[in-house]
């Protein structure tokens, strides 16, 4: 197994578009999680899931952002209608679902927002 | 809520000199305590992590932290920085009040000087 995969790795788009973006996890890893990442500062906390069950959402996932992980392997994230400020490092994590929680992140996809 | 200090943003060490990273968490109890290391345009890779027993944890590339409980604090540190270390380190709590996100500082960039 290669680890977290994330697809594609940049996108660039104009504001008011809709973006997908997709992660697979590692293949044993019922928990994935997605995180945001701005320039200077370290990752925070989107959404997660255990399963195909979202478990979890931030304040910070607005009601244009979208995730999905239908039958509990890979996941999407969505935004739509995208702003200038959307423009980030989307991470992907998974773990196991045991009490340390380590998590295993992903190369990230890095959204531009023109 | 918890939170984590990283209170160097950049540190500039030359190579072959050790190296101490900071990080100070509030949290009511003892979290899981992690690093992780960004190198530019990539993913977060785990050094280490502390749950519970021996204070001094060591990690993967040499690098060991140690928790202190009575300073809420989880430095890392190196005895001998390589060129290949520069890169951004990342301290993290969790999971802790049953959420399973990880909480992140914002970093610290490291530089190395040949």
């Amino acid at each position: 197994d290669t680890g977290v995969s994330q697809d594609p790795r940049h996108k660039i788009t104009k504001r008011g578009q809709n973006v997908t973006f997709r992660c697979d996890p590692i293949s044993e890893h019922n928990r994935l999680y997605w995180y945001r990442q701005t320039l200077g500062q370290g990752p925070e906390f989107l959404t997660y899931f255990q399963n195909e069950a979202q478990l979890e959402k931030s304040r910070l996932l607005s009601d244009r952002f979208s995730a999905e992980r239908p039958k509990g392997s890979f996941s999407t994230l969505e935004i739509q209608r995208t702003e200038q400020g959307d423009s980030a490092m989307y991470l992907c994590a998974s773990s196991l679902a045991v009490a340390d929680n380590e998590q295993f992140f992903g190369p990230g996809t890095r959204l531009t927002v023109l | 809520a918890q939170s984590v200090t990283q209170p160097d943003i950049h540190i500039t060490v030359s190579e072959g000199a050790s190296l101490e990273l900071r990080c100070n968490y509030s949290y009511g109890a003892t979290p899981y305590l992690f690093w992780y290391v960004q190198s530019p345009g990539q993913g977060l890779q785990l050094l280490l992590k502390y749950f519970s027993g021996d204070t001094l944890v060591q990690g993967i590339k040499g690098f060991e932290a140690e928790f202190k409980r009575s300073q809420s604090s989880f430095n890392l540190r190196k005895p001998s920085v390589h060129w290949s270390d520069a890169a951004e380190y990342f301290c993290a709590v969790g999971p802790v009040g049953g959420r399973r996100a990880l909480t992140f500082g914002s970093g610290t960039r490291l530089q190395v000087q040949p």
